[in-house]
Protein backbone atom coordinates (compact mmCIF):
# COMPACT_ATOMS: atom_id res chain seq x y z
CA UNK A 1 0.00 0.00 0.00
CA UNK A 2 0.83 3.75 -0.10
CA UNK A 3 2.92 5.42 2.80
CA UNK A 4 4.48 8.54 3.65
CA UNK A 5 7.66 8.92 5.82
CA UNK A 6 8.64 12.42 6.46
CA UNK A 7 11.29 13.34 9.26
CA UNK A 8 10.86 13.33 12.83
CA UNK A 9 10.84 17.02 14.91
CA UNK A 10 10.83 18.84 16.79
CA UNK A 11 13.30 21.09 14.44
CA UNK A 12 14.28 24.13 15.88
CA UNK A 13 15.83 26.68 14.35
CA UNK A 14 16.49 30.25 14.72
CA UNK A 15 14.80 33.30 12.99
CA UNK A 16 16.33 33.43 8.90
CA UNK A 17 17.94 29.98 8.70
CA UNK A 18 17.40 27.72 6.75
CA UNK A 19 15.06 24.78 6.56
CA UNK A 20 15.11 21.27 4.81
CA UNK A 21 11.99 18.76 6.10
CA UNK A 22 12.29 15.10 4.23
CA UNK A 23 9.49 13.34 2.84
CA UNK A 24 9.52 10.30 0.87
CA UNK A 25 6.72 7.80 0.19
CA UNK A 26 5.94 4.35 -1.37
CA UNK A 27 2.87 4.57 -3.97
CA UNK A 28 1.75 1.75 -6.45
CA UNK A 29 0.39 4.44 -8.82
CA UNK A 30 0.96 8.31 -9.80
CA UNK A 31 0.46 10.27 -6.98
CA UNK A 32 0.16 13.50 -6.02
CA UNK A 33 2.40 14.85 -3.52
CA UNK A 34 1.17 17.90 -1.23
CA UNK A 35 2.35 20.02 2.32
CA UNK A 36 0.31 20.66 4.70
CA UNK A 37 0.61 22.95 7.89
CA UNK A 38 -1.09 23.43 10.69
CA UNK A 39 -0.16 26.56 13.08
CA UNK A 40 -1.17 26.19 16.85
CA UNK A 41 -4.85 25.48 17.29
CA UNK A 42 -5.93 25.33 13.37
CA UNK A 43 -6.68 23.38 11.09
CA UNK A 44 -4.55 21.91 8.12
CA UNK A 45 -4.16 24.02 5.46
CA UNK A 46 -2.82 23.43 2.08
CA UNK A 47 0.51 24.95 1.30
CA UNK A 48 1.67 23.46 -1.67
CA UNK A 49 1.34 20.58 -4.16
CA UNK A 50 2.80 18.90 -7.15
CA UNK A 51 0.70 16.35 -9.53
CA UNK A 52 3.51 15.14 -11.74
CA UNK A 53 7.33 14.02 -11.59
CA UNK A 54 9.73 17.55 -11.95
CA UNK A 55 6.54 19.50 -10.40
CA UNK A 56 7.84 22.19 -7.97
CA UNK A 57 5.48 23.46 -5.78
CA UNK A 58 5.88 26.71 -4.41
CA UNK A 59 3.96 29.11 -1.67
CA UNK A 60 5.37 31.69 0.76
CA UNK A 61 8.85 31.18 0.43
CA UNK A 62 8.70 27.05 0.53
CA UNK A 63 9.05 24.85 -1.85
CA UNK A 64 9.23 20.97 -2.49
CA UNK A 65 10.41 18.94 -6.15
CA UNK A 66 8.07 15.72 -6.59
CA UNK A 67 11.67 13.71 -7.35
CA UNK A 68 10.05 10.23 -9.06
CA UNK A 69 13.51 9.08 -9.06
CA UNK A 70 14.44 8.96 -5.41
CA UNK A 71 10.38 9.10 -4.81
CA UNK A 72 10.92 12.33 -2.26
CA UNK A 73 8.76 15.36 -1.88
CA UNK A 74 11.53 17.48 0.48
CA UNK A 75 10.37 20.89 1.85
CA UNK A 76 12.36 23.59 1.71
CA UNK A 77 12.63 27.25 2.66
CA UNK A 78 15.90 29.56 2.68
CA UNK A 79 14.93 31.87 5.78
CA UNK A 80 12.57 31.40 8.34
CA UNK A 81 10.64 33.06 10.23
CA UNK A 82 9.26 32.75 13.55
CA UNK A 83 5.12 32.55 12.07
CA UNK A 84 6.60 29.47 9.91
CA UNK A 85 6.27 27.53 13.44
CA UNK A 86 4.02 24.88 13.08
CA UNK A 87 3.61 21.30 12.14
CA UNK A 88 4.28 20.20 9.00
CA UNK A 89 2.56 17.06 7.30
CA UNK A 90 3.40 15.43 3.69
CA UNK A 91 0.94 13.87 1.95
CA UNK A 92 -0.04 11.58 -1.05
CA UNK A 93 -3.06 11.15 -2.74
CA UNK A 94 -3.57 8.98 -5.75
CA UNK A 95 -6.02 10.43 -8.40
CA UNK A 96 -8.34 8.16 -8.63
CA UNK A 97 -9.36 8.86 -5.00
CA UNK A 98 -8.37 12.39 -5.08
CA UNK A 99 -9.25 13.99 -1.78
CA UNK A 100 -8.11 11.06 0.12
CA UNK A 101 -5.02 11.81 1.59
CA UNK A 102 -2.05 9.55 3.34
CA UNK A 103 -0.45 11.31 6.01
CA UNK A 104 3.26 11.48 7.23
CA UNK A 105 3.20 11.86 10.77
CA UNK A 106 4.01 15.42 10.95
CA UNK A 107 7.46 17.25 11.86
CA UNK A 108 6.91 20.05 14.41
CA UNK A 109 8.94 23.18 13.97
CA UNK A 110 10.12 25.53 16.18
CA UNK A 111 11.65 28.86 15.09
CA UNK A 112 13.19 31.14 17.52
CA UNK A 113 13.81 34.80 17.58
CA UNK B 1 -10.85 30.59 0.37
CA UNK B 2 -12.85 28.16 1.38
CA UNK B 3 -14.23 27.57 4.93
CA UNK B 4 -14.74 24.22 6.77
CA UNK B 5 -16.27 24.62 10.56
CA UNK B 6 -15.66 21.60 12.81
CA UNK B 7 -17.25 21.81 16.23
CA UNK B 8 -16.66 21.36 18.85
CA UNK B 9 -12.90 22.24 18.64
CA UNK B 10 -12.64 20.03 21.86
CA UNK B 11 -14.48 17.31 24.16
CA UNK B 12 -14.31 15.70 27.02
CA UNK B 13 -16.92 13.17 28.10
CA UNK B 14 -17.49 10.13 29.97
CA UNK B 15 -16.76 6.64 29.65
CA UNK B 16 -19.62 5.06 27.83
CA UNK B 17 -21.33 8.06 26.96
CA UNK B 18 -21.58 9.01 23.24
CA UNK B 19 -20.27 12.03 21.60
CA UNK B 20 -20.84 13.91 18.11
CA UNK B 21 -18.95 15.90 15.79
CA UNK B 22 -20.17 18.03 13.29
CA UNK B 23 -18.43 19.31 9.87
CA UNK B 24 -19.61 22.18 8.22
CA UNK B 25 -18.85 23.51 4.80
CA UNK B 26 -19.47 27.15 5.32
CA UNK B 27 -18.96 28.84 1.77
CA UNK B 28 -19.33 25.34 -0.55
CA UNK B 29 -21.07 22.04 -1.42
CA UNK B 30 -19.48 18.91 -0.16
CA UNK B 31 -19.93 16.31 -2.23
CA UNK B 32 -17.46 14.31 -0.68
CA UNK B 33 -16.42 14.65 3.18
CA UNK B 34 -13.41 12.68 4.89
CA UNK B 35 -12.96 11.90 8.67
CA UNK B 36 -9.21 11.47 10.07
CA UNK B 37 -7.92 10.53 13.97
CA UNK B 38 -4.67 11.30 14.65
CA UNK B 39 -3.03 9.27 17.93
CA UNK B 40 -0.15 11.86 19.42
CA UNK B 41 3.21 12.25 17.62
CA UNK B 42 1.53 9.68 14.85
CA UNK B 43 -0.10 10.73 11.30
CA UNK B 44 -3.47 10.92 10.58
CA UNK B 45 -5.04 7.97 9.68
CA UNK B 46 -8.59 7.84 7.47
CA UNK B 47 -11.14 6.35 8.66
CA UNK B 48 -13.88 6.67 6.49
CA UNK B 49 -15.20 8.80 3.37
CA UNK B 50 -18.68 10.09 3.11
CA UNK B 51 -20.59 10.82 0.05
CA UNK B 52 -23.95 12.97 0.46
CA UNK B 53 -26.90 10.67 0.99
CA UNK B 54 -24.79 7.53 0.85
CA UNK B 55 -23.78 5.57 3.31
CA UNK B 56 -19.98 6.24 4.37
CA UNK B 57 -17.10 4.04 3.12
CA UNK B 58 -15.13 2.89 5.88
CA UNK B 59 -11.25 2.07 6.19
CA UNK B 60 -9.92 -1.47 7.19
CA UNK B 61 -9.97 -1.80 10.84
CA UNK B 62 -12.78 1.25 11.62
CA UNK B 63 -15.76 -0.29 13.75
CA UNK B 64 -18.72 1.53 11.95
CA UNK B 65 -20.48 0.63 14.58
CA UNK B 66 -18.46 2.65 16.91
CA UNK B 67 -17.87 5.54 14.46
CA UNK B 68 -21.38 6.13 13.16
CA UNK B 69 -20.88 8.76 10.29
CA UNK B 70 -23.80 10.91 8.67
CA UNK B 71 -23.45 12.88 5.35
CA UNK B 72 -27.32 14.21 5.13
CA UNK B 73 -27.03 17.38 2.91
CA UNK B 74 -23.87 18.71 1.12
CA UNK B 75 -22.89 21.07 4.14
CA UNK B 76 -22.65 18.93 7.21
CA UNK B 77 -21.52 15.31 7.82
CA UNK B 78 -21.47 14.24 11.78
CA UNK B 79 -19.76 12.08 13.37
CA UNK B 80 -21.02 10.32 16.11
CA UNK B 81 -18.41 7.96 18.96
CA UNK B 82 -20.95 5.98 20.34
CA UNK B 83 -19.94 4.14 23.93
CA UNK B 84 -17.00 5.84 23.71
CA UNK B 85 -14.06 4.97 26.00
CA UNK B 86 -10.46 5.89 27.46
CA UNK B 87 -8.77 4.40 23.83
CA UNK B 88 -10.87 6.77 21.61
CA UNK B 89 -9.09 9.64 22.77
CA UNK B 90 -7.39 11.26 20.24
CA UNK B 91 -7.71 14.06 17.41
CA UNK B 92 -10.55 13.65 15.06
CA UNK B 93 -10.44 16.09 11.96
CA UNK B 94 -12.50 16.23 8.97
CA UNK B 95 -12.27 17.70 5.36
CA UNK B 96 -14.88 18.25 2.62
CA UNK B 97 -14.15 18.24 -1.06
CA UNK B 98 -16.44 20.39 -3.49
CA UNK B 99 -17.47 18.22 -7.08
CA UNK B 100 -13.74 19.32 -8.47
CA UNK B 101 -10.47 20.27 -6.67
CA UNK B 102 -9.11 19.35 -3.07
CA UNK B 103 -10.81 18.77 -0.22
CA UNK B 104 -10.50 21.49 2.61
CA UNK B 105 -9.64 20.90 6.31
CA UNK B 106 -11.66 21.42 9.52
CA UNK B 107 -9.54 23.11 12.25
CA UNK B 108 -10.16 19.36 14.45
CA UNK B 109 -11.84 18.37 17.65
CA UNK B 110 -9.63 16.81 20.38
CA UNK B 111 -11.32 14.49 22.05
CA UNK B 112 -10.99 13.08 25.65
CA UNK B 113 -12.48 10.03 27.49
CA UNK B 114 -12.26 10.03 30.78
Amino acid sequence: GNSVTQMEGPVTLSEEAFLTINCTYTATGYPSLFWYVQYPGEGLQLLLKATKADDKGSNKGFEATYRKETTSFHLEKGSVQVSDSAVYFCALTETDSWGKLQFGAGTQVVVTP
Amino acid sequence: GAVVSQHPSWVICKSGTSVKIECRSLDFQATTMFWYRQFPKQSLMLMATSNEGSKATYEQGVEKDKFLINHASLTLSTLTVTSAHPEDSSFYICSARPLTGLAFFGQGTRLTVV
